[in-house]
């Protein structure tokens, strides 16, 4: 199955600075990846996803790398606001399909005024 | 966009009852649903896998008399945990997609077991 591996587990920044996040990825028939944001008590919210096609995907403030050979992408967060803060969690659908997903460890993102 | 809805968002029972959690596709069909289960701090772990009109899919070391699941409708997929054990509380996440990707999450249940 696949392993999704994510890095790092903890990332304090100052209000306006960047946050990246990484994840790496073990099956390459592997051809979508998502990432979600999850606050407190709620459940996962997808905030940007990549299809292997592509290299870089942008939306406003949130954008998402894949290195389809070195098998890992990041999710890039500029000018970071208080309302970042949470949990962030990567993830990749096992055998080049899209019918579950594995998720990475998680990456708690703390924006400090 | 697509949205599921997930309900109760909290509920407390006693040990040995059971508790029924409802998912549903609110604009949308979903032939699959999939159910989750997150322990404090940890990452999302797959259940199982809820396809209508037939058995559930279920991963390794889940127990499917345990996680009772029920796909009755293109909109509905229920999960029962039987005879409950304060081990099993936890925050159960259901999610449904209305194509190949774009997996979107309920809202969760804390489910606690006295």
């Amino acid at each position: 199955g696949e392993n999704v591996e994510q890095h790092p587990s903890t990332l304090s920044v100052q209000e306006g600075d960047s946050a990246v996040i990484k994840c790496t990825y073990s099956d390459s028939a592997s051809n979508y990846f998502p990432w979600y944001k999850q606050e407190l008590g709620k459940g996962p919210q997808l905030i940007i996803d990549i299809r292997s096609n592509v290299g870089e995907k942008k939306d406003q403030r949130i954008a998402v790398t894949l290195n389809k050979t070195a098998k890992h992408f990041s999710l890039h967060i500029t000018e970071t606001q208080p309302e970042d803060s949470a949990v962030y969690f990567c993830a990749a659908p096992p055998r080049g399909g899209a019918n579950n997903l594995f998720f990475g460890t998680g990456t708690r993102l703390t924006v400090i005024p | 966009g697509a949205v599921v809805s997930q309900h109760p968002s909290r509920v407390i029972c006693k040990s040995g009852t059971s508790v029924k959690i409802e998912c549903r596709s609110l604009d949308f069909q979903a032939t699959t649903m999939f159910w989750y289960r997150q322990f404090p701090k940890k990452s999302l772990m797959l259940m199982a896998t809820s396809n209508e009109g037939s058995k559930a899919t279920y991963e390794q070391g889940v127990e499917k008399d345990k996680f009772l699941i029920n796909h009755a409708s293109l909109t509905l997929s229920t999960l029962t945990v039987t005879s409950a054990h304060p081990e099993d509380s936890s925050f159960y996440i259901c999610s449904a997609s209305p194509g190949t990707y774009g997996y979107t999450f309920g809202s969760g249940t804390r489910l606690t077991v006295v």
